[in-house]
């Protein structure tokens, strides 16, 4: 298995732009989990889905940001528009059975 | 409140010295408790979990952990620490009847000195 597969690995914008992180989790997974780690605040969960549908966003900083999981092997996590404290390594994570979850290798995000 | 604490932010230990890194939860009922690995620019990476049963659990690379009720902690060691154990080191727990939600530790990051 591949493991979670997450795309750009990079990326670099400016402040206003639009940003669209993507997530492939592990074939079988039913949860999918979205987190920020930052130096400042260490990992925070953003959003959960379990199914493809969304159960809990509370963790989403503000309306700029939005999240979807329109199949079982694709989800983006979009902000938009991006600001440079938006600045951080975004993780998505997917678990067979909610207690174990897998990491995929990170976007880092760095708005100008 | 769920909470983690990982009281050291840093850990040196000499190549071959045993490890050990600590971690303090405290969670409502039985949790589940979990330990990852971050290696640089690397997303983090599964070690072992407790779910029930055998109080000491191992996991990969040679580590083990060893979940204690009373003292509400599961401590992550090793026998014989390596140079490429270098790393940040995340103690997570879950409240098996409340959310899915992990709460994560700050990290610690050991280094194993040669």
């Amino acid at each position: 298995d591949a493991g979670v597969i997450q795309s750009p690995r990079h990326e670099v914008t400016e402040m206003g732009q639009e940003v669209t992180l993507r997530c492939k989790p592990i074939s079988g997974h039913n949860s999918l989990f979205w987190y920020r780690q930052t130096m400042m605040r260490g990992l925070e969960l953003l959003i959960y889905f379990n199914n493809n549908v969304p159960i809990d966003d509370s963790g989403m900083p503000e309306d700029r940001f939005s999240a979807k999981m329109p199949n079982a092997s694709f989800s983006t996590l979009k902000i938009q528009p991006s600001e440079p404290r938006d600045s951080a390594v975004y993780f998505c994570a997917s678990s067979p059975d909610r207690a174990t979850q897998y990491f995929g290798p990170g976007t880092r995000l760095t708005v100008l | 409140a769920q909470s983690v604490a990982q009281p050291e932010d840093q850990v040196n230990v000499a190549e071959g010295n045993p490890l050990t890194v600590k971690c303090t939860y405290s969670v409502s009922g039985n949790p589940y408790l979990f330990w990852y690995v971050q290696y640089p620019n690397r997303g983090l990476q599964f070690l072992l979990k407790y779910i029930t049963g055998d109080n000491l659990v191992k996991g990969s690379y040679g580590f083990e952990a060893e979940f204690n009720k009373s003292q509400t902690s599961f401590h992550l060691k090793k026998p014989s620490a390596l140079v490429s154990d270098s790393a940040l080191y995340f103690c997570a727990v879950r409240d098996p009847l409340g959310t899915y939600k992990y709460i994560f530790g700050t990290g610690t990051r050991l280094k194993v000195l040669a």
